[in-house]
């Protein structure tokens, strides 16, 4: 079945570095794609989105970069901090459907 | 920004009871709300979309006697967890569509069953 899935289960960086959590999905019909962070206990918590006729997006200190061709998405955060430690989603929207599927998740280690 | 409030945030019950667990949408009407269960360590996997005035519309394998869904209003959606069970601990998190698209989540709510 359709799925959107994550290349890395965990992910550990060191302060200050640069992080980029990766990820594929299967369906090329979907349109909208969305980055959440998720803290332990707490619900997903938005991080940022892009449309299927973007490429890349940015905003503060993260950046998504769409490649449709080979269906892949990416987050990356510029200059981690020990804040962004978190268990980070990408999720997959089907227009009509309007249903967010997330991938598996990667968790991201800071270390200070 | 959107706020979807979710209550309660944990609960403990017997096993054979039930619980009701709301979502609702504080400063924007929701047409649509969507149910998720998450098992620790593991992904968000969507149980149903629930529609205003509607029946929810529930994934594969998601029973829907055993979790039931009210959407009575564009504010307000309940998710009822009838006859609970030990495996049906879990956290389960509720999201809003706003009109503009965008999806708000929830904090969740953490249920164990005893």
């Amino acid at each position: 079945g359709e799925s959107v899935g994550l290349h890395l289960p965990t992910l550990s960086v060191q302060e200050g570095d640069n992080s980029i959590i990766n990820c594929a999905y299967s369906n090329s019909a979907s349109d909208y794609f969305i980055w959440y962070k998720q803290e332990s206990g707490k619900g997903p918590q938005f991080i940022i989105d892009i449309r299927s006729n973007m490429d890349k997006r940015q905003g503060q200190r993260v950046t998504v970069l769409l490649n449709k061709t080979v269906k892949h998405l990416s987050l990356q955060i510029a200059a981690t901090q020990p804040g962004d430690s978190a268990v980070y989603f990408c999720a997959e929207t089907y227009t009509g459907g309007f249903k967010t599927i997330f991938g598996a998740g990667t968790r991201l280690f800071v270390k200070a | 920004g959107a706020v979807v409030s979710q209550h309660p945030s944990w609960v403990i019950c017997k096993s054979g009871t039930s619980v009701k667990i709301e979502c609702r949408s504080l400063d924007f009407q929701a047409t649509t709300m969507f149910w998720y269960r998450q098992f620790p360590k593991q992904s968000l996997m969507l149980m149903a979309t629930s529609n205003e005035g509607s029946k929810a519309t529930y994934e594969q394998g998601v029973e829907k006697d055993k979790f039931l869904i009210n959407h009575a209003s564009l504010t307000l959606s309940t998710l009822t967890v009838t006859s609970a069970h030990p495996e049906d601990s879990s956290f389960y998190i509720c999201s809003a569509r706003e009109a503009l698209g965008g999806y708000t989540f929830g904090s969740g709510t953490r249920l164990t069953v005893v």
